[in-house]
């Protein structure tokens, strides 16, 4: 079946770094994919929509200009945090659809991404 | 925007049902899902169920949706120590396309 791999499953950085989140649709391709965040122990909680070859569609209260998205290819988007804190630490997930598809089991989602900022 | 509710906690015995309780306030939900994390894992989806549809079986997973009261629920049959998890609620609604909206999820305790 359809497969999303993300990429780190689990990243450490130093405060004030950037880094770089993958999000890969890996047999199908995907002109939007989303991008979600997770608190410990909370739900999760829709970032920014990621549109191939278009400028991202952030949610309200998310910082473009810290969680840079990048939908390069059918295939791939990325979240870069950038300057990283302490409380940007949590979980990143994202997912992605089959081109055309707006049925029920069609949402994929990759493994997640731990962040971890010290 | 639109609200997903669930319940925080359920504590069920093993051997149980255990019963999920979700509401949502988007009168255009189109597909709702149960999606099971356990710890420090991803998700995984469990079911779902088109709006159109009142219930939804699949081995020991019954999922009832009441369109009326905007209410969707989860059953699990014969709940066993691995089902111990939590269980988000989510739903996409005509306009949101594959976007989805997570309640805040149930934390299921099965005790043995």
């Amino acid at each position: 079946g359809a497969v999303v791999s993300q990429h780190p499953s689990r990243v450490i950085c130093k405060s004030g770094t950037s880094v770089k989140i993958e999000c890969r649709s890996l047999d199908f391709q995907a002109t939007t994919m989303f991008w979600y965040r997770q608190f410990p122990k909370q739900s999760l909680m829709l970032m920014a929509t990621s549109n191939e070859g278009s400028k991202a569609t952030y949610e309200q209260g998310v910082e473009k200009d810290k969680f840079l998205i990048n939908h390069a290819s059918l295939t791939l988007s990325t979240l870069t945090v950038t300057s990283a804190h302490p409380e940007d630490s949590s979980f990143y997930i994202c997912s992605a659809s089959p081109l055309g598809t707006v049925t029920g089991n069609t949402i994929y989602f990759g493994e997640g991404s731990w962040l971890t900022v010290v | 925007g639109e609200d997903v509710e669930q319940s925080l906690f359920l504590s069920v015995r093993e051997g149980d049902s255990s019963v999920i309780n979700c509401t949502y306030t988007d009168s255009s939900s189109t597909y709702l899902y149960w999606y099971k994390q356990e710890p420090g894992a991803g998700l995984q989806l469990l079911t779902y169920i088109f709006s159109n549809m009142d219930m939804k079986q699949d081995q020991r997973l019954t999922v009832l949706l009441n369109k009326k009261d905007k209410h969707l629920s989860l059953r699990i049959a014969d709940t066993q120590t691995g089902d111990s998890a939590i269980y988000f609620c989510a739903e996409t609604g005509k306009a949101a396309g594959n976007k989805l909206t997570f309640g805040g999820g149930t934390r299921v305790l099965v005790k043995p």
